[in-house]
């Protein structure tokens, strides 16, 4: 099984609007990590958020929250207030406590603001 | 805010030839990771590292990969004979303990012809 899931292969939102992206993940270990970074066409991986799995709010990071469901293993990125600059693939990882210290990425979101 | 560096931001080689990705990571880190990004796929995990030894490492990382942190600066991914399927843009990345965030470098884009 994927460890982490992002269905989403392209979206589309207007400048200004909101936008959410959407991550499942899957573990067994109580404990975890869960991350997104940002990847515009320049090829860096820039850190946006983190929610660990024992925080008992959502993370925010100024214009980036996160939808964490802890029940519904998802973790969601909330972009508010898209700009043009925001246009880029955007991936969710995990890291499992326990397990090892690797990371899991999804297989990413390409995000377009469309003026 | 500091970075991870990773030279050269662009390498091309012929297959069979050895490569040397260069990286320096952030200077109070203590676990330093590779990872690499094969073209519109996802990133995957090569190797970890800690403490001057491997701390884990993914089944990609067979025996034509190597790295070393031969001071207390640089840390290297050596890769021996490349393959045209080691082609990808590999990744550096390091953090100052576990369970923090991991901070990336640029990337090297590595063409293997």
């Amino acid at each position: 099984a994927q460890k982490i899931t992002q269905t989403q292969p392209g979206m589309f939102v207007q400048e200004k609007e909101a936008v959410t992206l959407d991550c499942t993940y899957d573990t067994s270990d109580p404990s975890y990590g869960l991350f997104w970074y940002k990847q515009p066409s320049s090829g860096e991986m820039i850190f946006l958020i983190y929610q660990g799995s024992y925080d008992q709010q959502n993370a925010t990071e100024g214009r980036y929250s996160l939808n964490f469901q802890k029940a519904r293993k998802s973790a969601n990125l909330v972009i508010s207030a898209s700009q043009l600059g925001d246009s880029a693939m955007y991936f969710c990882a995990m890291r499992e406590g326990d397990s090892g210290n690797q990371f899991y990425f999804g297989t990413g979101t390409s995000l377009t603001v469309i003026p | 805010e500091p970075e991870v560096t990773q030279t050269p931001s662009h390498q091309v080689t012929q297959m069979g030839q050895e490569v040397i990705l260069r990286c320096v990571p952030i200077s109070n880190h203590l676990y330093f990771y590779w990872y690499r990004q094969i073209l519109g796929q996802k990133v995957e995990f090569l190797v970890s590292f800690y403490n001057n030894e491997i701390s884990e490492k993914s089944e990609i990382f067979d025996d034509q990969f190597s790295v070393e942190r031969p001071d207390g600066s640089n840390f290297t991914l050596k890769i021996r004979s490349t393959k045209l399927e080691d082609s990808a843009m590999y990744f550096c990345a390091s953090e100052r303990d576990t369970n923090e965030k991991l901070f990336f470098g640029s990337g090297t884009q590595l063409s293997v012809l």
